[in-house]
């Protein structure tokens, strides 16, 4: 149980597109999705909280209309690099939190995505 | 300055030694969790410990919660090569009102044969 799955795992684009990465909860319903952004060698950077049918919460430093994020359904949230350039390459990970209970702040992870901007 | 100090950054050490990887931190945090990365691939988690004082174990893998519940620490025994990895000891701070996860830097175990 508590799957997660993303999509594509890797991706290479020119300068200036947008790149869209899906994150799914494939066994359960996730009201709050998270996303992460990973450096070589380094941990992981909460980018924003994602929560079902409303705006999300971006991190300090984090552009929201460069990440643009929607979480339409309890299994589904996007993420959308715009206008994509170099300094945006880097490991992309979605989490979801398996709501209720005293473990409700466990977080499960997705396998990540891997984005190149040449 | 970093919210959850993961402590050693680094450790290389011979398959069947013993070794134990920290998490500190000044504030008190409502849960922990363990995870372990490969490369290339998103974290897996390894347990959540909620309770101050609370002891688990994964086979091999002993996981402890501070009393204070500011601290953490993983445990494990006679290492073997498949243990290497990324350890990441993460948390959310009792309170803090934030949703997210906060990440320890890490902690990158090789256990040479």
């Amino acid at each position: 149980g508590a799957v997660v799955s993303q999509h594509p795992s890797w991706v290479i684009c020119k300068s200036g597109t947008s790149v869209k990465i899906e994150c799914r909860s494939l066994d359960f319903q996730a009201t709050t999705m998270f996303w992460y952004r990973q450096f070589p060698k380094q941990s992981l950077m909460l980018m924003a909280t994602s929560n079902e049918g409303s705006k999300a919460t971006y991190e300090q430093g984090v552009e929201k209309d460069k990440f643009l994020i929607n979480h339409a359904s309890l299994t589904l949230s996007t993420l959308t690099v715009t206008s994509a350039h170099p300094e945006d390459s880097s490991f992309y990970i979605c989490s979801a939190r398996v709501g209720g209970g005293i473990l409700q702040e466990t977080q499960y992870f997705g396998p990540g995505t891997r984005l190149l901007v040449l | 300055t970093q919210l959850l100090e993961q402590s050693p950054q680094f450790l290389s050490i011979q398959e069947g030694e013993n070794l134990t990887v920290y998490c500190n931190s000044s504030s008190v945090f409502s849960s922990l969790q363990w995870y372990r990365q490969e490369p290339g691939e998103g974290p897996v988690l390894l347990v959540t410990v909620v309770t101050g004082g609370e002891v688990k174990k994964l086979k091999r893998l002993t996981f402890q919660f501070g009393d204070a519940r500011k601290d953490s620490s993983l445990h494990i025994t006679a290492a073997q090569p498949g243990d290497t990895g990324l350890y990441l000891c993460a948390g959310s701070v009792a309170g803090g009102g934030a949703d997210g996860l906060t990440f320890g830097k890490g902690t990158h175990l090789i256990i040479q044969p």
